[in-house]
């Protein structure tokens, strides 16, 4: 059975350091892509990268770019999102999703995880 | 402010026939496949249309999804109270990597 399985919720202050987790199961974890992906509470679905554990090719939204560093370890199946410095406007759940295709253009996320809240508040 | 625009909320009846839009361009939905996602509340998203019209194992067939040009489409017919959920087109963006739509939330009255 395919799983993704995130780390639990955070409570952090503005300027802190975060890595929070997304531990696969089920499947091949170095075969897929695994993506990021952010919801502000009250709002949309927004894109943020997408790593490829075998060979860790990473692609990030521009509007992610150097904000968020992906990651991944091969040896423990796990997936990684991390911040340097927190802001508030960090505060939102994090979902990280396999993701299913060849290249990144034709990626479907067909599993996600059960999500990841952040919040950043002094 | 996303490249693929959705309709902020649509609406129908039980039993009824309602389609869900997602514009584009040449960059993202008229060079790329587009997949939709399901939010029920509360809940992590779920795949419901991948590579335009293909439907994952387990999506009743009263779902359904086409793409033409730089437009893509999800029709939902038979509406059930348990439709009632927000819906996400995708697709990759040749300057933009991956997308979403603003999202589309569905009421069913």
């Amino acid at each position: 059975e395919v799983q993704l399985v995130q780390s639990g919720a955070e409570v952090k202050k503005p300027g802190e350091s975060l890595k929070i987790s997304c531990k696969a199961s089920g499947f091949s974890f170095t075969s897929y892509w695994i993506g990021w992906v952010r919801q502000v509470p009250g709002r949309g679905l927004e894109w943020m990268g997408i790593i490829y554990p075998g060979d860790s090719d990473t692609r990030y939204s521009p509007s992610f770019q150097g904000q968020v560093t992906i990651s991944a370890d091969k040896s423990i199946s796990t997936a990684y999102l991390q911040w340097s410095s927190l802001k508030a406007s960090d505060t939102a759940m994090y979902y990280c999703a396999r993701g299913n295709g060849w290249v990144p253009a034709a990626t479907k996320f067909d599993y996600w995880g059960q999500g990841t809240l952040v919040t950043v508040s002094s | 402010q996303s490249v693929l625009t959705q309709p902020p909320s649509a609406s129908g009846t039980p039993g009824q026939r309602v389609t869900i839009s997602c514009s584009g361009s040449s960059s993202n939905i008229g060079s790329n496949t587009v997949n939709w996602y399901q939010q029920l509340p509360g809940t992590a998203p779920k795949l419901l249309i991948y590579s335009n019209d293909q439907r994952p194992s387990g999506v009743p067939d009263r779902f359904s999804g086409s793409k033409s040009g730089t437009s893509a489409s999800l029709a939902i017919s038979g509406l059930q109270s348990e439709d009632e959920a927000d819906y996400y087109c995708a697709a990759w963006d040749g300057s933009l990597n991956g997308q979403f739509g603003g999202g589309t939330k569905l009421t069913v009255l």
